[in-house]
């Protein structure tokens, strides 16, 4: 079982929508949650930290729940600009500090 | 600021030679930094995390002696792929943080294609 998995999509949606990611991890130790953003051939960026209390960045809300191991993340009135492909990542203990893990995306595409 | 290059950003090279890639943090002093690699569809994979000054740590499954990593100096990572092979061929993703951050700052990565 991946350490960190999320539903692939691709998510097609048109401008305007409302689209909802979702995203659980194994490793009940994971300290730190994030939602990356990774555009095509290039690196990832974070987007948002995720808390357990739920933390709001204008369109963009991101949810943790620690007893399901599930992570959240919703984007209102999508732009042509949102498309890209939505990485959960947490992270694991170290040697050096805590080491990230990454899902393996999704793809989210916003259409006109 | 936190500023993280990589040079080269592409590179093609036959199989059986060596390819090295730089890490550099440009505006900050990196303590550790983290080498990723990404196959087409799949998400980035540590390969190994480095400290200054210290031999670097392997993931599982990394071959350490074919994928070496020197991190002689706190603005300075390089990652050296030795008999390179197609299947190497990936995108390769650079992270560095400072002691002062909890954050990862990214390279805009390297992508190597083996002929």
């Amino acid at each position: 079982r991946k350490e960190v998995e999320q539903d692939p999509g691709p998510f097609n949606v048109p401008e305007g929508a409302t689209v909802a990611f979702n995203c659980t991890y194994s490793n009940s130790a994971s300290q730190s949650f994030f939602w990356y953003r990774q555009d095509c051939r290039k690196e990832p960026k974070l987007l948002m930290s995720v808390y357990s209390s739920g933390n709001e960045d204008g369109r963009f809300t991101a949810q943790l729940n620690r007893a399901s191991q599930y992570i959240s993340l919703l984007i209102r009135d999508s732009k042509l600009s949102d498309s890209a492909t939505y990485l959960c990542v947490v992270t694991r203990a170290g040697e050096y500090g805590n080491k990230l893990v990454f899902g393996a995306g999704t793809i989210l595409r916003v259409k006109s | 600021g936190a500023v993280v290059s990589q040079h080269p950003s592409w590179v093609i090279c036959k199989s059986g030679t060596s390819v090295k890639i730089e890490c550099r943090s440009l505006d900050f002093q990196a303590t550790t930094m983290f080498w990723y690699r990404q196959f087409p569809k799949q998400s980035l994979m540590l390969m190994a995390t480095s400290n200054e000054g210290s031999k670097a740590t392997y993931e599982q499954g990394v071959e350490k002696d074919k994928f070496l990593i020197n991190h002689a100096s706190l603005t300075l990572s390089t990652l050296t792929v030795t008999s390179a092979h197609p299947e190497d061929s990936s995108f390769y993703i650079c992270s560095a943080r400072g002691d002062w951050a909890y954050e990862q700052y990214f390279g805009p990565g390297t992508r190597l294609t083996v002929t």
